[in-house]
């Protein structure tokens, strides 16, 4: 079983539409979890943090699931700008990137 | 302030040549990170500088992989004898603690071994 995995997607979903990602991994003591967004051609960049309670950012929420070992990112009201790949990270002792999970917002 | 910087963007070597790769960090930043990428797949972990010392050096492929960090400042990623599977885009990225913080990565550095 791979440290982390995600669905590579694509996801198609229309304009305003609500999507949800996500990302399972397999080491129970696994301490700090991320969202990067990754556009094309570009560096990962921070989406979010995942803490234990969740957290919400505008229109993003993450949760950590601990006792499923999987964390999720729900996305509302997706707009174009949205489009891009989404990476998961777990650490343990290293850092350990998904292979990500494609978005694509269409008109 | 500035953000991590990587040189040269593109780089393209025959096989069997030497490379280097430069990562200068965020200033102040303790932890600094290589990684490749591959296309269609997500970061793949090679080696972790805590100060100028290698923290974790496991992701390094084999022993043509090398890097370093005299400094505790701007690193190198050596590989020797390249061959055309080490064509990647290569990361690097740098933290202000260690592995919990949050990763600010440099654009990157494409290879293409011909």
């Amino acid at each position: 079983r791979k440290e982390v995995e995600q669905d590579p997607g694509p996801f198609n979903v229309p304009e305003g539409a609500t999507v949800a990602f996500n990302c399972t991994y397999s080491n129970s003591a696994s301490q700090s979890f991320f969202w990067y967004r990754q556009d094309c051609r570009k560096e990962p960049k921070l989406l979010m943090s995942v803490y234990s309670s969740g957290n919400e950012d505008g229109r993003f929420t993450a949760q950590l699931n601990r006792a499923s070992q999987y964390i999720s990112l729900l996305i509302r009201d997706s707009k174009l700008s949205d489009s891009a790949t989404y990476l998961c990270v777990v650490t343990y002792q290293k850092v350990t990137f998904g292979t990500g999970t494609k978005l694509q917002v269409i008109p | 302030g500035a953000g991590v910087s990587q040189t040269p963007s593109n780089k393209v070597t025959e096989k069997g040549k030497y490379v280097e790769l430069r990562c200068d960090p965020i200033s102040g930043h303790t932890a600094l990170y290589w990684y490749r990428q591959s296309l269609g797949q997500g970061p793949e972990f090679l080696i972790y500088f805590q100060g100028t010392g290698a923290a974790d050096d496991s992701g390094l492929p084999n022993d043509r992989f090398f890097a370093v960090r005299p400094e505790g400042s701007v690193s190198t990623l050596k590989i020797q004898r390249t061959e055309r599977g080490d064509s990647a885009v290569y990361l690097c990225a740098s933290t202000l603690g260690g592995n919990a913080d949050t990763q600010y990565f440099g654009p990157g550095t494409r290879l293409t071994v011909l």
